[in-house]
C-alpha cells in the first residue's frame, strides 16, 4: 500500500461547474502525477509536479490546472467542466530511479 | 512522441492455459514496467526490466525485455482466474525526466473458469 488517497471517489457534476479533485500521499515523495483513463486511449498524463509549487503540463493539460502547496497534496481543478472531461482520474507518485508509478484508487467523474 | 503498442488488445482463455502478451515500440526505452489493473482500482506495478535481454520471473509470470530494449513480453503459465485484469506496459525514454513515462493502451485478459 503506497499511502495514496483520492477524494472524492465518485462525483457527478454539470457542464460549466468547477470541480477540484484531491490527491493525498503519506510517502513524502517529490513527484506526483495526474492521469486520466479512457477506453481506447489508455492512461494519459494531465499534469505533474516535481515539488511544492513546481508543476508542469502533460499530454492532455487543456482545461485543467493543478496546485501543490504542500508535499503531501496535489490538487487537480477543472475550471469549467465539460462532458469530454468525463473520465476516471488517477493520481500517482513515483519512486526513483526508474520512475515506477504507484497509483491511487481513482476518481470517477461524470459531467452531465 | 514514443508509442508503445500492446497486443493482443483482448484475450480470453481457459484456466490452466498458457499465454503471452506483447509490448512493442520502434523506439528504445531505458527501462520498461508492467502493471496490472483490476476493475475499479488503480494500476499496480508488477515488475521493472532495465537491461536488454533481461528476464524476470514473478511466480507464474515471466517478463522479458528485448535485446534492443524496444519490446517486452509477459508470459503467464497455467493461468488462473485471479490473473484476470488489464495489463499495461510503460516505458521510460532515454534521458526521460519526470514526465518520461509512456503507457501502452493495455491488454484486457479474461481467464475463464
Amino acid at each position: 500500500d503506497a499511502g495514496i488517497t483520492q477524494s472524492p471517489r465518485h462525483k457527478v457534476t454539470e457542464t460549466g461547474t468547477p470541480v477540484t479533485l484531491r490527491c493525498h500521499q503519506t510517502e513524502n515523495h517529490r513527484y506526483m502525477y495526474w492521469y486520466r483513463q479512457d477506453p481506447g486511449h489508455g492512461l494519459r498524463l494531465i499534469h505533474y509536479s516535481y515539488g511544492v509549487k513546481d508543476t508542469d503540463k502533460g499530454e492532455v493539460s487543456d482545461g485543467y490546472s493543478v496546485s501543490r502547496s504542500k508535499t503531501e497534496d496535489f490538487l487537480l481543478t477543472l475550471e469549467s467542466a465539460t462532458s469530454s472531461q468525463t473520465s476516471v482520474y488517477f493520481c500517482a507518485i513515483s519512486a526513483p530511479p526508474y520512475n515506477e508509478q504507484f497509483f491511487g484508487p481513482g476518481t470517477r467523474l461524470t459531467v452531465l | 512522441t514514443q508509442l508503445l503498442e500492446q497486443s493482443p488488445q483482448f484475450l480470453s482463455i481457459q484456466e490452466g492455459e498458457n499465454l503471452t502478451v506483447y509490448c512493442n515500440s520502434s523506439s528504445v526505452f531505458s527501462s520498461l514496467q508492467w502493471y496490472r489493473q483490476e476493475p475499479g482500482e488503480g494500476p499496480v506495478l508488477l515488475v521493472t526490466v532495465v537491461t536488454g535481454g533481461e528476464v524476470k520471473k514473478l511466480k507464474r509470470l515471466t517478463f522479458q525485455f528485448g535485446d534492443a530494449r524496444k519490446d517486452s513480453s509477459l508470459h503467464i503459465t497455467a493461468a488462473q482466474t485471479g490473473d484476470t485484469g488489464l495489463y499495461l506496459c510503460a516505458g521510460i525514454s532515454p534521458g526521460g525526466g519526470a514526465d518520461g513515462l509512456t503507457f501502452g493502451k493495455g491488454t484486457h485478459l479474461i481467464i475463464q473458469p
